[in-house]
């Protein structure tokens, strides 16, 4: 079974840019959330998507967006990047959803640096 | 407010010994639990996890207690082996069938070594 995939593995932008990262989960899973990993804050919730709609949120700016298609892959936006942006975006997928007595499955996450 | 804190940044052992990586939280509402080990340049992979009406739940070389009166839970390696090393998140959620409040809030992460 394929794992759940994310594009590009690296990507370096500069201030001010957007950017757009994409997740393909587990085959079958309806749910994707991200998370943003960074040395000091360590993983932190970003969002989830579950059946195209956008189900959790947490406390992130509205420069952070995501969307999810009908075949449950799901896009991130953060526009305008800050530097203290750059950091490690994993998206992690399963059936149920976050909050279901499951485990989320993580793809290998993008590096995004922003110079 | 840190809800799950893993207070040790590190650990090392020797090869063979058991390994102890600890988990506080805080969020009475938490009832499930997990462990996440992670590599490099790798996402997280999910080792074991616990419900909290378990306080023990066994996956091989893996255990996990859980005292949720003290709100603690610990991952037990026995025995521990060079391939072990590496960065485990412990990550807590509330909510027993999925919805709109609900997060996956992770600890730090603990570095354990285990030495040949």
């Amino acid at each position: 079974k394929a794992g759940v995939t994310q594009t590009p593995r690296y990507l370096i932008k500069t201030r001010g840019q957007q950017v757009t990262l994409s997740c393909s989960p587990i085959s079958g899973h309806r749910s994707v959330s991200w998370y943003q990993q960074t040395p000091g804050q360590g993983l932190q919730f970003l969002f989830e998507y579950f059946s195209e709609t956008q189900r959790n949120k947490g406390n992130f700016p509205g420069r952070f967006s995501g969307r999810q298609f009908s075949n449950s892959r799901s896009e991130m936006n953060v526009s305008t990047l800050e530097l203290g942006d750059s950091a490690l975006y994993l998206c992690a997928s399963s059936y149920w959803g976050v909050g279901s007595n499951q485990p989320q499955h993580f793809g290998d996450g993008t590096r995004l640096s922003i110079l | 407010d840190q809800q799950v804190k893993q207070n040790s940044p590190s650990l090392s052992v020797q090869e063979g010994r058991i390994s102890i990586l600890n988990c506080d939280y805080t969020n009475s509402m938490f009832d499930y639990f997990l462990w996440y080990k992670k590599y490099p340049a790798e996402g997280p992979t999910f080792l074991i996890s616990i419900s909290s009406i378990k306080d023990k739940n066994e996956d091989g070389r893996f255990t996990v207690f859980l005292n949720k009166s003290a709100k603690h839970l610990s991952l037990h390696i026995v025995p521990s082996q060079p391939g072990d090393s590496a960065v485990y998140f412990c990550a807590a959620s509330a909510g027993g069938s999925g919805g709109s409040n609900y997060k996956l809030t992770f600890g730090k992460g603990t570095l354990l070594t285990v030495n040949p």
